[in-house]
C-alpha cells in the first residue's frame, strides 16, 4: 500500500511563501506514468486541483494558480514539494498530496488512487 | 476549460434508499477519464469509481457509475450507515493537461 506523507509549516504570513513537502515512502517517484499532485480544499468547501510534477520534471498547473505555483521533485529524497508564493487568507486550506494515474491502462487514467492525510496550512499575520 | 456541475448539493436520504448523484460537464468529457470519489469529514478522499464505470479496488459492488458525453451518474444501490459522505466528481483533460473536480454532492441522513 502506498502511503503518502505532507509535511511542511503549518502558519505562513501573508505575501510570504507557502512550502510544503510530500514525502513517498515505499514507493518510488522515478518510474514515468503519474502525476505526482497536490490538491488543496478550503474550510468547509471543495477540492481543487493545484498541480502535477511528472518524473521527467515537466510540470502543469491549475491557470488560476499558474503564475504563483511551482511544484518539483527531489528524487534523491524520494520527495515532491509545492511552493505556492505572494499567498492570501484565500489560501488558507488543508493541502493534500496525491498520485494520479497518467498511464493509458486499458484505456483508463486520469485519477487519483493514493492520497496523503492532507496538511492543514493557515494564511495569517 | 470543462466545468463540472454536480447535482444535487444535497441529497437526504435514509439507510436502505438508493442514491443517485449527477455530474454535468460543460463540454463532452472521454469517459475512460471520469472519477468519482467519496470524502467523509477529516478525512482525505476515497477513490471510488474510474473509467467512468470501473470500481477501485476494494469498493462495494452497490457503489456503481455510469454515462458519457456530458451527463455522468454515480448510484448507490442502497445505502449503508457509513455511505452518508460528500461524493466528488473529477474529469482529466489531455490538452491541456489539467485535472478538474466538482463542486460535490453531500449525502446526508434524513
Amino acid at each position: 500500500q502506498l502511503q503518502l506523507q505532507e509535511s511542511g509549516p503549518r502558519l505562513v504570513k501573508p505575501s510570504q511563501t507557502l512550502s510544503l513537502t510530500c514525502d513517498v515512502p515505499g514507493g518510488s517517484i522515478n518510474g514515468g506514468g503519474f502525476a505526482w499532485s497536490w490538491i488543496r480544499q478550503p474550510p468547509g468547501k471543495g477540492l481543487e486541483w493545484v498541480g502535477y510534477v511528472y518524473h521527467t520534471g515537466s510540470t502543469s498547473y491549475n491557470p488560476s494558480l499558474n503564475s504563483r505555483v511551482t511544484i518539483s521533485l527531489d528524487k534523491p529524497r524520494n520527495q515532491f514539494s509545492l511552493n505556492l508564493n505572494s499567498v492570501t487568507a484565500a489560501d488558507t486550506a488543508v493541502y493534500y498530496c496525491a498520485r494520479g494515474s497518467l498511464s493509458l491502462i486499458q484505456g483508463v487514467m486520469g485519477f487519483f488512487d493514493y492520497w496523503g492525510q492532507g496538511s492543514l496550512v493557515t494564511v495569517s499575520s | 476549460e470543462i466545468v463540472l456541475t454536480q447535482s444535487p448539493g444535497t441529497l437526504s436520504l435514509s439507510p436502505g434508499d438508493r442514491a443517485t448523484l449527477s455530474c454535468r460537464a460543460s463540454q463532452s468529457v472521454t469517459s475512460n477519464f471520469l472519477a468519482w470519489y467519496q470524502q467523509k469529514p477529516g478525512q482525505a478522499p476515497r477513490l471510488l469509481i474510474y473509467g467512468a464505470s470501473r470500481r477501485a479496488t476494494g469498493i462495494p459492488d452497490r457503489f456503481s457509475g455510469s454515462g458519457s458525453g456530458t451527463d455522468f451518474t454515480l448510484t448507490i444501490s442502497r445505502l449503508e450507515p457509513e455511505d452518508f459522505a460528500v461524493y466528488y466528481c473529477q474529469q482529466f483533460g489531455r490538452s491541456p493537461p489539467i485535472f478538474t473536480f466538482g463542486p460535490g454532492t453531500k449525502v446526508d441522513l434524513k
